[in-house]
């Protein structure tokens, strides 16, 4: 079964810019979650999308978006981009939350550089 | 408020040695305790979890030792391999069904295996 899948890999963008990130998930997990990834931060919770509704949101500001569409993939949109906006955003997915089936497994993310 | 406090920040271990991570966590609502591994370049990779209703989990030269009562767990590395160095995140989560999907991560261990 293929894993989960970010593009792009990589993306460099101007302050002030905004940025798409797409998420794959693996088939037949209908859970995708967003996390951003800092050296001085760590790993921290974005959002969690089901059923093309967002469930969860972590504290970010609002100028951190995503959606979900109908076969589970996953968009994540920031919109005037900081400097501090550059990071490692990593997608993961799960089966199904409500079921306890807290598995989450992690695309290899997409690297994004503010300049 | 980091929820989840991981030590040590860095650990350096001889080829065959034992490699112990601790984690302890606030929030007596989680019920699911992941330790997740990466490596430079990659999204992290689910290693092992447990669950508060047992107090140990082994898989291979993986071992996740949990402390209900004292909210902490561990991982075990037995016979650490230079291709285990890497970064090692512990991580919970809750119960329900909008909380089941948010991880909270600990601040990662470097791990180095010394040939």
């Amino acid at each position: 079964k293929a894993g989960v899948t970010q593009t792009p890999r990589y993306l460099i963008k101007t302050r002030g810019q905004q940025v798409t990130l797409s998420c794959s998930p693996i088939s037949g997990h209908r859970s995708v979650s967003w996390y951003q990834q800092t050296p001085g931060q760590g790993l921290q919770f974005l959002f969690e999308y089901f059923s093309e509704t967002q469930r969860n949101k972590g504290n970010f500001p609002g100028r951190f978006s995503g959606r979900q569409f109908s076969n589970s993939r996953s968009e994540m949109n920031v919109s005037t981009l900081e400097l501090g906006d550059s990071a490692l955003y990593l997608c993961a997915s799960s089966l199904d939350p409500a079921s306890r089936a807290y598995e989450q497994y992690f695309g290899p993310g997409t690297r994004l550089t503010v300049t | 408020q980091q929820q989840v406090k991981q030590s040590p920040q860095s650990l350096i271990v001889q080829k065959g040695g034992i490699s112990i991570i601790n984690c302890a966590y606030e929030n007596t609502a989680f019920d699911y305790f992941p330790w997740y591994q990466q490596f430079p370049g990659k999204g992290p990779a689910l290693l092992i979890a447990i669950r508060p209703d047992v107090s140990e989990k082994k898989e291979g030269r993986f071992t996740i030792s949990f402390n209900k009562s004292a909210k902490q767990f561990s991982l075990h590395i037995m016979d650490s391999q230079p291709g285990d160095s890497a970064t090692y995140f512990c991580a919970a989560s809750g119960r329900g069904e909008t909380s089941g999907s948010r991880l909270t991560f600990g601040e990662g261990t470097q791990l180095t295996v010394n040939p």
